[in-house]
Order: structure tokens, then sequence, then C-alpha cells
């Protein structure tokens, strides 16, 4: 079965900074891996994702995401955090063995950019 | 991308009515939908499969006489909470399925339900 695993809850950081949303991930075989963001009561905004190819993937908004597939991880990151960012982050897995399944989530990370 | 409309964005009812909403896909046609719901600061879970002109598909432990789902046609999926009590106040959020293994998912803006 297909898990993901996103180890904080809570990830506080000051605008400007450097941040990193992390999330490991467990399947069979290749996984392919998606981000996702929540602003408060909407649905999710897809991000970015990795299939194959190149390790590190852009995405929307200046986010940016490493697929390492020794650690099993797909952190999320962005070099200069906005306030606008603040929001709920998911990060999910797709096992393309599996057939059309659903997407499996974590659990999400609450961002917060301070001013 | 593909353009989903779920409706209402938010609503409050009282205990013992029947709340319906809505999603349906703009531009494509969505022979099936997922319906996840959502407790604060939670992830999503799986409700139910909604499958155009048969039956939905649950998982387990979600009533299905409970969460009624409609597929009547290509573009529209509708969730309809009966006899609605105070627990069943979260978030639903409907998603259109995958078109291939390697694309995303696109998910209405959710519902906010509040039961009285």
């Amino acid at each position: 079965a297909q898990s993901v695993a996103q180890p904080e809850d809570q990830v506080n950081v000051a605008e400007g900074n450097p941040l990193t949303v992390k999330c490991t991930y467990s399947v069979s075989g290749n996984p392919y891996l998606f981000w996702y963001v929540q602003y408060p009561n909407r649905g999710l905004q897809f991000l970015l994702k990795y299939i194959t190819g190149d390790n590190l993937v852009k995405g929307s908004y200046g986010f940016e995401a490493e697929f390492n597939k020794s650690q099993t991880s797909f952190h999320l990151k962005k070099p200069s955090a906005l306030v606008s960012d603040s929001a709920l982050y998911f990060c999910a897995v797709r096992d393309p063995r599996s057939g059309y399944s659903t997407l499996t989530f974590g659990k999400g990370t609450m961002l917060l950019v301070s001013p | 991308g593909a353009v989903v409309s779920q409706h209402p964005s938010w609503v409050i009812c009282k205990s013992g009515t029947s709340v319906k909403i809505e999603c349906r896909s703009l531009d494509f046609q969505a022979t099936t939908m997922f319906w996840y719901r959502q407790f604060p600061k939670q992830s999503l879970m799986l409700m139910a499969t909604s499958n155009e002109g048969s039956k939905a598909t649950y998982e387990q432990g979600v009533e299905k006489d409970k969460f009624l789902i409609n597929h009547a046609s290509l573009t529209l999926s509708t969730l309809t909470v009966t006899s609605a009590h105070p627990e069943d106040s979260s978030f639903y959020i409907c998603s259109t399925p995958d078109r291939a293994m390697n694309t995303e998912a696109f998910f209405g803006q959710g519902t906010r339900l509040t039961v009285v």
C-alpha cells in the first residue's frame, strides 16, 4: 500500500527566508508525486509534480521540489518565502502500477510566513 | 487545466434536514468524480467515487444511505447529506479523476457544511 508522511504539522518562517516543507513516501514501485496548496475554505490547487526525469521539479508561484529516491523524499522548497505563501500544503503520491487509483495524501503541513 | 465548479461554497442547515452539494465539470466530460471529506487541520478522506450512469462506490465506513451520490450526467455529480447531524459538519471537496496516471487531479472549491 502507498503512504505519505508529512512529519511537521506546522512550519514557521520569516518572509524573505527560504522555506522547506518535508514529505516522505512509501510505494512499491516508482512513484508519481504531487504537491497541492489549500487556502482557507478553498479546494486544493496543484503546485507541481514529479513523474520522471530531472529530480528537481519547478512549479507554480516559485515553488520547487526535489525528488530523492534513496531517501524516498519529495520536499517542497522556495528560496524566498512570502506572507501570501501561508497556507496548508499537501503532499500526495500515486503508485503507477496500481491503475487509475486516487491519490494518497499526507496529513498536511501548515506553513506560516511572518512579515 | 480542467475546471471543476462546486456549489455552494458554504451552507448552514438545521439538524434533520438534507443538503445537496453540486460538482460540475465545466470543460470536459467526467465519467467519474471523487468526493472527499476534510476535518479541521486534517487531510482529505476519500468518501466515495461517483460513476456516471451507475452506482457510486463508497469507501469503508462511509454510510451510503447517509451520503447519497448521484452522477446523472457527464458534467454533474451531486452529494446529498441526508438527515444531517452536527457531526456531519465538515468541509467537502470534489475532484476529477486523473486523465492519465501522470496527470494531476483538479479540485472543486469545497463546501463548508455547518449543521446546527
